[in-house]
């Protein structure tokens, strides 16, 4: 059974750093894209952005929104998926979901149960 | 790059169908067969219900179907029933190599 386990989400204060974890079991984690989505309270989804494969060099794209203050990375050894955020805004206050890319299109099968993250002073 | 637009609330009858709209531009819905549908419950995570615009995952009824013209795309639900009261959301890859949602839908079942 595929799964996604979402952790790391917390209170922070504006300027602050949190990193997230995915945890992915159930599948080949190493063989499939990953994203990461955002959805702040009462609002639609937000794409984040997606790390590829280690063939295609673990490459990343991000959210305008998010570029230069949010990093994301993986640990194919240990099935984990990492979101690094930085220099956090009020505006960065959203439950994150991880989500797997399926190879060839652009969509999610798999999501997570999210981790609420609070930018607050 | 500027969310794609949904709009705010559908609503239907029992057994009705009811069609949401998702608008993007050339550089996203028009111009990829990447469009994708979920519906996502309070609370709980997204689900996907279409992918590739019209193609239903194993699992999902086959009262939900997806479609595409230009730069809109659309779900619809037909034989709408209770359990069909969700948001939806709809979503795009784009020329920037990135993703982009709409805005989300609420649909409710009267």
């Amino acid at each position: 059974e595929v799964q996604l386990v979402e952790s790391g989400g917390g209170l922070v204060q504006p300027g602050g750093s949190l990193r997230l974890s995915c945890a992915a079991s159930g599948f080949t984690f190493s063989d499939h894209y990953m994203d990461w989505v955002r959805q702040a309270p009462g609002k639609g989804l937000e794409w984040v952005g997606r790390i590829r494969i280690k063939t295609n060099s673990y490459t990343t794209e991000h959210a305008a929104s998010v570029r230069g203050r949010f990093t994301i990375s993986r640990d194919d050894s240990k099935n984990t998926l990492y979101l690094q955020m930085n220099s956090l805004k009020t505006e960065d206050t959203a439950v994150y979901y991880c989500g797997r890319e399926i190879p060839g299109s652009f969509y999610f099968d798999y999501w997570g149960q999210g981790t609420l993250v609070t930018v607050s002073s | 790059q500027s969310a794609l637009t949904q709009p705010a609330s559908v609503s239907g009858s029992p057994g009705q169908s009811i069609t949401i709209s998702c608008t993007g531009t050339s550089s996203d819905i028009g111009g990829y067969n990447y469009v994708s549908w979920y519906q996502q419950h309070p609370g709980k995570a997204p689900k996907l219900m279409i992918y590739d615009v019209d193609k239903r995952p194993s699992g999902v009824s086959n009262r939900f179907s997806g479609s595409k013209s230009g730069n809109t795309a659309s779900l619809t639900i037909s034989g709408l029933q209770p359990e069909d009261e969700a948001d939806y959301h709809c979503c795009s890859y784009t020329s920037s190599y990135t993703g982009v949602f709409g805005g989300g839908t609420k649909v409710t079942v009267l």
